[in-house]
């Protein structure tokens, strides 16, 4: 079965860490670009952080310097560090495999994961 | 805010046909293909419509999009309560080298 299961949520302080995972199955996720995205409580979908199927990364302005995005190909799993949390971080993190053209031109999001929220708070 | 808008709720009864506009420039929906997605309340996004006009498996054909210029449609005929949900169009933004979403639509069938 083709899924991605994210783990790693939980409530953190603010200034704080923590990291995603996302394991994928039934697909190779270092044939494929992986983003994660993200969603506030009651609010829209916000595209977060992107590793592109060569190993580069691209990260949204709103986390750069904060969060990074990497993976393991012997684990076929995929992650977000997060380093100084802000309570506007406070979401639900989706793990997505994007679809690309022939010339790396995006697409869609074909699979997204359940989701892992995320808490910062004192 | 976002660059691409949607309008944040419509409405209409049930049988009915609805439409929700995706609004945005030439560095996004003008020169890129357009998705929708479709979330139900409680649960995860699910790809409804990809590169403008085509339905994934599974996806009832009262599903429909298209695009034109530097705006994208999605259009639900035959509303059923079960299509209550949020809709959210996404694309690429040429300029912030990025996939950007509508705000989203609250769909509410009466």
């Amino acid at each position: 079965e083709v899924r991605l299961v994210e783990s790693g949520g939980g409530l953190v302080q603010p200034g704080g860490s923590l990291r995603l995972s996302c394991a994928a199955s039934g697909f190779i996720v270092r044939n494929y670009f992986m983003s994660w995205v993200r969603q506030a409580p009651g609010k829209g979908l916000e595209w977060v952080s992107v590793i592109y199927s060569g190993g580069d990364t691209h990260t949204a302005d709103s986390v750069k310097g904060r969060f990074t995005v990497s993976r393991d190909t012997s684990k076929n799993t995929l992650y977000l560090q997060m380093h100084s949390l802000r309570a506007e971080d406070t979401a639900v993190y989706y793990c997505v495999r994007e679809e690309r053209g022939v010339r790396g031109t995006f697409r869609f999001l074909s699979l997204w994961g359940q989701g892992t929220l995320v808490i910062v708070s004192s | 805010q976002s660059v691409v808008t949607q309008p944040p709720s419509v409405s209409a009864a049930p049988g009915q046909t609805v439409t929700i506009s995706c609004s945005g420039s030439s560095s996004n929906i003008g020169n890129n293909y357009v998705s929708w997605y479709q979330q139900l309340p409680g649960t995860t996004p699910e790809l409804l419509i990809y590169d403008d006009n085509k339905r994934p498996s599974g996806i009832p054909d009262r599903f429909s999009g298209s695009k034109s210029g530097t705006s994208a449609t999605l259009g639900i005929t035959g509303l059923q309560t079960g299509d209550e949900a949020d809709y959210y169009c996404g694309t690429w933004d040429n300029s912030l080298s990025a996939v950007v979403f509508g705000g989203g639509t609250k769909l509410t069938v009466l």
